[in-house]
């Protein structure tokens, strides 16, 4: 099975900062990733689908980037709807352990 | 406007069993793959099981393999989760997932004695 491995598990940061969080597969799986963002109590948004799609109505803030087994989810200026949990998931299954970002 | 409305949850006994459905509307169920995605309290997201749009094709996590079965009724555009010998574990939100975009509100099942 594919192992997806997300970091950090943590990350605190202010508004308006520049986050990066990173997911690396244990084999490629070319561009088949998704990102999503969940927040408590909500059940998870897809932002970006086959790892640099932008869902409609996602704001431009949002960007994924990379292929193969090496992935990125960048948000340029980080707002305060922003603090949330992100998961990536290769689209055949395994989610990476999720990534909390909070207020710093 | 695409609705997934999953039920079945339920407090159940270590090693016992539970169906769990998901009622889907809104699109033509029998031309999607549908997943269950689920969640333990506190924890991160765990893909369980997808099943193909003809039913054809399944696909399982490890961790389920051999204990819990995915189906589907495409005359009734419903999915379904068989799950026998459950271990405290499984206690999560199950979701109903279409195409990683739509999402099901979810239901608890709960295992323990």
């Amino acid at each position: 099975d594919i192992q997806m491995t997300q970091s950090p598990s943590t990350l605190s940061a202010s508004v308006g900062d520049r986050v990066t969080i990173t997911c690396r597969a244990s084999q490629s799986i070319t561009t088949w990733l998704a990102w999503y963002q969940q927040k408590a109590g909500k059940t998870p948004k897809l932002l970006i689908s086959k790892a640099s799609s932008l869902e409609g109505g996602v704001p431009s803030r949002f960007s994924g980037s990379g292929s193969g087994t090496e992935f990125t989810l960048t948000i340029s200026s980080l707002q305060p709807d922003d603090f949330a949990t992100y998961y990536c998931q290769q689209y055949n299954g395994t989610f990476g352990q999720g990534t909390k970002v909070e207020i710093k | 406007e695409v609705q997934l409305l999953e039920s079945g949850g339920d407090l159940a006994q270590p090693e016992g069993s539970l169906r769990l459905s998901c009622a889907a509307s809104g699109f033509n169920f029998s031309s999607y793959a549908m997943s269950w995605v689920r969640q333990a309290p506190g924890k991160g997201l765990e893909w369980v099981s997808t099943i193909c749009g003809g039913a054809i094709s399944t696909d399982y996590a490890d961790s389920v393999k051999g204990r819990f079965t995915i189906s589907r009724d495409n005359s009734r555009d419903t999915l379904y989760l068989r799950m026998n010998s459950l271990r405290p574990e499984d206690t999560a939100v199950y979701y109903c997932v279409r195409d990683h975009r739509d999402w099901g509100q979810g239901t608890l099942v709960t295992v323990s004695s």
